[in-house]
């Protein structure tokens, strides 16, 4: 059964730092990997969706890398600003598009 | 263009009764998927829908849960006989292509069961 899991639960950061979420999951055998924010009382805004077959994916000051073999990606936000706050879920996808869910980093940065 | 709707966007229901969540997709996308997010199980997925069909309803945990999709466009998730434990954001989402495609979601339907 696949598992997904993401360090930290949660981060606070003052604002220009840049900063790296980590997610991780048990069965390599993915179609994809997307990335999402999701702000308070609100539903899911993808953020970035990387295919098996990629190794990273870029937008604007988001950068979503992937390594199946070990099972892992980050997201890395540069210069981070108080707009960024929000919980960002990583999600993998198999043959269906089923997305599996990790638990989440809540993230606060600070004016 | 339209987003994916859904309603109500909250429902307060008392527990036994039944309760109907309806999901708009973005129209032209023909796959469809109910997820439910809860404070103890974080969000997890519940049914996908392929046109009419429901090729996977791995997640629906119990069979008070149903959902159908009429006419490869609005779909309606049924919850029989609401429990406590039921209680929890509904979200729904589509996407334009079978595999390797990014899912649009909805605003979610907050469901409280009393």
């Amino acid at each position: 059964k696949q598992e997904v899991t993401q360090i930290p639960a949660a981060l606070s950061v003052p604002e220009g730092e840049n900063l790296v979420l980590n997610c991780s999951f048990t069965d390599s055998a993915i179609y994809n990997l997307q990335w999402f924010r999701q702000d308070p009382g609100k539903g899911l805004t993808s953020l970035l969706l990387i295919q098996s077959s990629q190794r990273e994916q870029t937008s604007g000051r988001l950068n979503a890398s992937l390594d199946k073999s070990s099972g892992r990606s980050t997201l890395y936000i540069a210069a981070s600003q108080p707009g960024d706050s929000a919980t960002y879920l990583c999600a993998v996808g198999g043959a269906t598009n089923k997305l599996i869910f990790g638990t989440g980093t809540l993230l606060a940065v600070q004016p | 263009g339209a987003g994916v709707s859904q309603s109500p966007s909250n429902k307060v229901t008392e527990k036994g009764k039944d309760v109907e969540l309806r999901c708009d997709p973005i129209s032209g996308h023909t796959a469809l998927y109910w997820y439910r997010q809860s404070l103890g199980q974080g969000l997890e997925f519940l049914i996908y829908f392929q046109g009419n069909s429901a090729p996977d309803k791995s997640g629906l945990p119990s069979d008070r849960f149903s959902a159908e999709r009429t006419g490869g466009s609005v779909s309606t998730l049924t919850i029989q006989r609401t429990q406590q434990e039921d209680s929890a954001v509904y979200l729904c989402a589509s996407s334009s292509a079978r595999v390797v495609e990014t899912q649009y979601f909805g605003p979610g339907t907050r469901l409280l069961v009393l």
